[in-house]
């Protein structure tokens, strides 16, 4: 059984389009975040949502919206993609924001803006 | 604000010998979490080991430990008898609040046969 999943793997679209990734848990945690990783392999946090409620936003341009319609699932939505963009996404989930748990890491998705 | 620092950008080993990659951080909060991250060719992120920064003793997994030094700010990752398959990228991390993980540069580990 996959722990954290992510839908699509792959995503290649034009400038300009609107598209979303998916991500869903099934380890019962409380604490779910999207994690952008460059071209040069540096990752950094995007969002955390804890309970369904946003905690975290790091500056990251309005035109990304994460949503989070119950705990085990946090999906990310990008309107008017730009070249900049092209990363791969990683979703995570831990079992709360406090303590030394470990984050599960989804698969990533590799978008790449064209 | 919180940083990792990898300083290491590739490191390279013989099979079987042990390597030990580099991480040093800095946060002025009392209470933090240092973890390493493996990230084979394939993308994704693999959790190796955990260390609290109120843990005395420091943490092992199998083949690998944390060398934490807290006074130097420092969380050395140890490899013991590397293996073909530990070919990667590692990367350290830290957490303070809310969960988030701050993230080094990272390191690429070639073993050698």
């Amino acid at each position: 059984d996959t722990a954290v999943s992510q839908t699509p793997k792959y995503l290649v679209t034009q400038m300009g389009n609107d598209k979303s990734i998916k991500c869903e848990q099934n380890l019962g945690h409380d604490t779910m975040y999207w994690y952008k990783q460059d071209s040069k392999k540096f990752l950094k946090i995007m969002f955390s949502y804890n309970n369904k409620e946003l905690i975290i936003n790091e500056t990251v341009p309005n035109r990304f919206s994460p949503k989070s319609p119950d705990k085990a699932h946090l999906n990310l939505h990008i309107n008017s993609l730009e070249l900049g963009d092209s990363a791969v996404y990683f979703c995570a989930s831990s079992q709360d924001v406090r303590g030394g748990d470990e984050q599960f890491f989804g698969p990533g998705t590799r978008l790449t803006v064209l | 604000a919180q940083k990792i620092t990898q300083t290491q950008p590739g490191m390279f080993v013989q099979e079987k010998e042990a390597v030990t990659l580099d991480c040093t951080y800095d946060t002025s909060d009392q209470s933090y979490g240092l973890f390493w991250y493996k990230q084979p060719s394939s993308g994704e992120m693999i959790f190796l080991i955990y260390q609290g920064s109120y843990d005395e003793q420091n943490a092992t997994e199998g083949r690998y430990s944390l060398n934490f030094q807290k006074a130097r700010k420092s969380a050395n990752l140890v490899i013991s008898a590397s293996q073909l398959g530990d070919s990667a990228m590692y990367f350290c991390a830290m957490r303070v609040k809310y969960g988030k993980l701050t993230f080094g540069q990272g390191t690429i580990l070639t073993v050698h046969p």
